[in-house]
């Protein structure tokens, strides 16, 4: 069965402050490795998807890395503005389309 | 206009009610997903569809049915509304293997 955990469940870093989101995963075989966004009372956004150990993607403060047991979720010099729930997700190759999600890190970002 | 919209944005139900919650998607997506998230628990799979008429099980569909008739929805039925599922009801669709695209999601409460 796919297992998805991410950690810290909570996370508070001031402004400027660089710090790192973790996926920990077990899956059969992995079709891809998504990352979103969650702001409150909205639907997920999406931000990255990687597919092979070794992948980095990027965007604006955010650096999306893998490997074959853990993704990682760098944030560089946070602003308030990226305060939300960061939510992990794996694809598995064996069995179908649907995605399995983690329960989330919850980031605070003060000023 | 919202790529994945759905509606209600909120509802308030009591036990025993047959409801339906809506989702349409103008992305024109092949495949569409019906998740409920819950505090502690994270997003779990209730259905999915990967064509007009199709529909397969997801990791918790007991007391809830769906229908897709048109491309375009998605319809989650809730036949005999219980208190156990007041929750935050999210749908997405995707093309194929590719990240979802999510809706804002529908707060459902029965009391």
């Amino acid at each position: 069965e796919d297992q998805v955990t991410q950690s810290p469940e909570a996370l508070r870093l001031q402004e400027g402050e660089s710090s790192s989101l973790n996926c920990s995963y077990t899956v059969s075989g992995l079709r891809g490795l998504f990352w979103y966004r969650q702001d409150p009372g909205k639907g997920p956004e999406f931000l990255f998807t990687l597919y092979s150990a070794g992948e980095e993607k990027e965007k604006e403060r955010l650096k999306a890395t893998l490997t074959k047991k853990e993704s990682f979720l760098h944030i560089t010099a946070p602003k308030p503005e990226d305060s939300a729930t960061y939510l992990c997700a794996v694809q598995n190759s064996n069995s179908g389309y649907a995605l399995n999600f983690g329960k989330g890190t919850s980031l605070l970002v003060t000023p | 206009d919202a790529d994945v919209t759905q509606t209600p944005r909120n509802r308030i139900t009591k036990t025993g009610k047959r409801i339906m919650l809506e989702c349409s998607q103008t992305k024109g997506h092949d495949r569409m997903y019906w998740y409920r998230q819950d505090p502690g628990l994270g997003l779990r799979l209730i259905y999915f569809s990967y064509d007009v008429k199709m529909k397969e099980k997801g990791d918790i569909p007991e007391g809830y049915s769906v229908s897709r008739e048109k491309k375009e929805r998605f319809s989650l039925i809730l036949e005999s509304a219980s208190t156990n599922q007041t929750s935050m009801y999210l749908c997405a669709s995707s093309f194929r293997d590719y990240g979802y695209t999510f809706g804002s999601g529908t707060r459902l409460t029965v009391v």
